[in-house]
């Protein structure tokens, strides 16, 4: 059974960096083919698409957001740090982590099939 | 970034009706549109992925088509247990965009 949870802060500070961890289990990313993505939604609003990385350490980052973003994967293979700089009250949101399946199309090539198992997400609040 | 509009906003339907909704797409993604459902204070959970495979435990009331620019996400039968939000998600180039929701209540 594939679970996933988000940890980190619940309050940062206008112009602070967040660092969230998704902390995963029942697959690895030393599988070939997996990943884990970021995704965002503010209160009462849509999801957001934030950043992904693969087993091969292959990464996408959403470029419409001004954040710099980090993703990486630790050495053990169950865990995946999110860093979001220059963070603003707009960034307020539940931020959740999803197992990904890497899938192949040949006109496009390769793409992330689905966000297909999610975590329970963790609510940060940018406020001073 | 790819657009995607869906269609209603929201809608009110009785237990037992058949409830479609819409996705429109900026532009072509061929297949690559998939659907999930939230309900209030949950994560978001995968129904469709490329337009029309059902997910692996999702009920068969749940269905997908569409291809190019315009999708469909059908529930064939409402259960109680279906009024939530439901969202379109492209995977085609990113950034992989959402819609911005509809939302299924109670008649």
């Amino acid at each position: 059974q594939i679970t996933l949870k988000e940890s980190g802060p619940t309050l940062v500070k206008p112009t602070q960096t967040l660092t969230l961890t998704c902390t995963f289990s029942g697959f690895s990313l030393r599988t070939s083919g997996v990943g884990v993505g970021w995704i965002r939604q503010p209160p009462g609003k849509a999801l957001e698409w934030l950043a992904l990385i693969y087993w091969n350490d292959d990464k996408q980052y959403n470029p419409s957001l001004k954040n710099t973003f980090s993703i990486t994967k630790d050495t053990s293979g169950n865990q995946v740090v999110l860093t979001m700089a220059n963070m603003d009250p707009v960034d307020t949101a539940t931020y959740y982590c999803t197992h990904i399946v890497r899938d192949y199309d040949p006109l496009t090539g390769y793409y992330p099939r689905a966000f297909d198992i999610w975590g329970q997400g963790t609510m940060v609040t940018v406020s001073s | 970034d790819m657009q995607l509009t869906q269609s209603p906003s929201s809608l009110s339907a009785f237990v037992g009706d058949r409830v479609t909704i819409t996705c429109r797409a900026s532009q072509s993604i061929g297949s690559h549109l998939n659907w999930y459902q939230q309900k209030p204070g949950k994560p978001p959970k995968l129904l469709i992925y490329a337009a029309s495979s059902l997910q692996s435990g999702v009920p068969s009331r749940f269905s997908g088509s569409g291809s190019g620019t315009d999708f469909t996400l059908t529930i064939s039968s409402l259960q109680r247990e279906d009024f939530a939000t439901y969202s379109c998600q492209q995977n085609y180039s990113p950034p992989f965009t959402f819609g911005q929701g509809t939302k299924v209540e109670i008649k």
